[in-house]
């Protein structure tokens, strides 16, 4: 069965500071999401990357999807506060049909001010 | 337009009682798929309804089950409970299912004692 590792597993940074978090996964990749969480509540939807190659930017946030590294990237540019919480990256095992998403454990990201 | 809407937020029973959580999609989606969420296992998938049909399950035991109805509503009901149930529960909603993106609502937070 396909698994994501997310690294790393915690991060702190200072406001302003830049970080990028990674997934890879155990198999090859056929639809990437990105979520963010805060403690106890509901996912928020970030990006969905399909294709290899593909780039996607949300106001500071930029993700990325390297198909033959089987890898996504998440970077932060200019970190805020509000950007503090739980990242989670979740994939399709396969391509089409109705498959679950397979989600990575996490990467918790604190940002002080 | 109303996201997705899960009830009730918190819940407390009683181990060996029963649950039932309810989730309202967004208007349009005709695919829920539910989630488990605890600090242990990270997000793990129950099983996924389009069109009132159970398209995926995962590997939970048989005392998890669900329903979907023809207004896309869906509910998912654990019998027996065990203290290892006490969870976050996430649903999911999306127009067709993956590919098309996944909008979580905020859970419902079970606790059995």
């Amino acid at each position: 069965s396909q698994e994501l590792e997310q690294s790393p597993q915690s991060l702190i940074v200072q406001e302003g500071k830049n970080l990028t978090i990674n997934c890879t996964s155990s198999k090859t990749l056929y639809g990437l999401y990105w979520y963010k969480q805060k403690y106890g509540e509901g996912l928020i939807f970030l990006m969905m990357l399909q294709k290899g190659g593909e780039e996607k930017s949300h106001e500071k946030i930029t993700a990325k999807l390297d198909e033959k590294k089987q890898q996504s990237s998440l970077h932060i540019t200019a970190s805020q506060p509000s950007h503090a919480g739980i990242y989670l990256c979740g994939a399709a095992p396969t391509q089409g049909g109705s498959e679950k998403l397979v989600f990575g454990k996490g990467t918790k990201l604190t940002v002080n001010p | 337009k109303a996201g997705v809407t899960q009830t009730p937020r918190y819940l407390i029973k009683t181990r060996g009682q029963q649950v039932t959580l309810s989730c309202s999609p967004i208007s349009g989606h005709r695919s829920v798929s539910w989630y488990q969420q605890t600090p242990g296992q990270g997000l793990q998938f129950l099983f996924e309804y389009f069109s009132e049909t159970q398209r995926n399950k995962g590997n939970f035991p048989g005392r998890f089950s669900g329903r979907q109805f023809s207004n896309s509503r869906s509910e998912m009901n654990v019998s027996t409970l065990e203290l290892g149930d006490s969870a976050l529960y996430l649903c999911a909603s999306s127009l067709a299912g993956q590919g098309w993106g996944y909008t979580f609502g905020s859970g419902t937070r079970l606790t059995v004692v």
